[in-house]
């Protein structure tokens, strides 16, 4: 079974802090991404990387960056953790290739910013 | 901007009934469209994903495309309470997997 996880389920930072959001996926997978997640909004890609070093920006990238070092790890980084950062977020990482791949979940991050 | 739409709900049904969800796509070029499940404080779930225009059964679950409509949608047949969940329609419009998220629709399925 793939096996998404995410380093804490819920999180509680200061304004101003900087904050790292881990996710590592253990079934070799090229392509990993990050979520948030807003009632009424859905899930809104933040960055999205297809290989170790590379990254493209998602839909609502301000305020965040990301690193890939590794294969199977994907971080995401709060540089200022700002109140309309608090939010659920959610990596998922697929295959790539020809062909129709699904994402798999990690269980999430429920972050809070006071 | 490539949007997703979905109607929020909730929808409801009798345990028993038929449920159907839809979904529409603004992006003609998309190639591949994903039902999750998401129930209240988890992730999401991949139902099923489909490709080619026409029906796709899986169980109780029956996927439906329509590309030129741009219209995707899922029945459940036989629902049960367990079925309750917010459904997430996703459609990839092509390169690197990414998919683009509508925002749900919350089902409620009453005994």
């Amino acid at each position: 079974d793939v096996k998404v996880t995410q380093s804490s389920r819920y999180l509680v930072k200061r304004t101003g802090e900087k904050v790292f959001l881990e996710c590592v996926q253990d079934m070799d997978h090229e392509n990993m991404f990050w979520y948030r997640q807003d009632p009424g909004l859905g899930l809104r890609l933040i960055y999205f990387s297809y290989d170790v070093k590379m990254k493209e920006k998602g839909d609502i990238p301000e305020g965040y960056s990301v690193s890939r070092e590794k294969k199977e790890r994907f971080s995401l980084i709060l540089e200022s953790a700002s109140t309309n950062q608090t939010s659920m977020y959610l990596c998922a990482s697929s295959a790539t290739g020809v062909g129709t791949y699904e994402q798999y979940f990690g269980p999430g991050t429920r972050l809070t910013v006071t | 901007q490539k949007e997703v739409e979905q109607n929020s709900g909730p929808l409801s049904v009798p345990e028993g009934a038929i449920a159907s969800l839809n979904c529409t796509y603004s992006d003609r070029g998309s190639q591949s469209f994903f039902w999750y499940r998401q129930y209240s404080g988890k992730s999401p779930e991949l139902i099923m994903f489909i490709y080619s225009n026409g029906d796709k059964e899986d169980g109780r679950f029956t996927a439906q495309l329509n590309k030129a409509s741009q219209y995707v949608s899922l029945l459940i047949r036989d629902s049960q309470p367990s079925d309750s969940a917010t459904y997430l329609c996703a459609v990839n419009p092509g390169g690197y997997n990414k998919l683009i998220f509508g925002a749900g629709t919350r089902l409620a399925v009453h005994p």
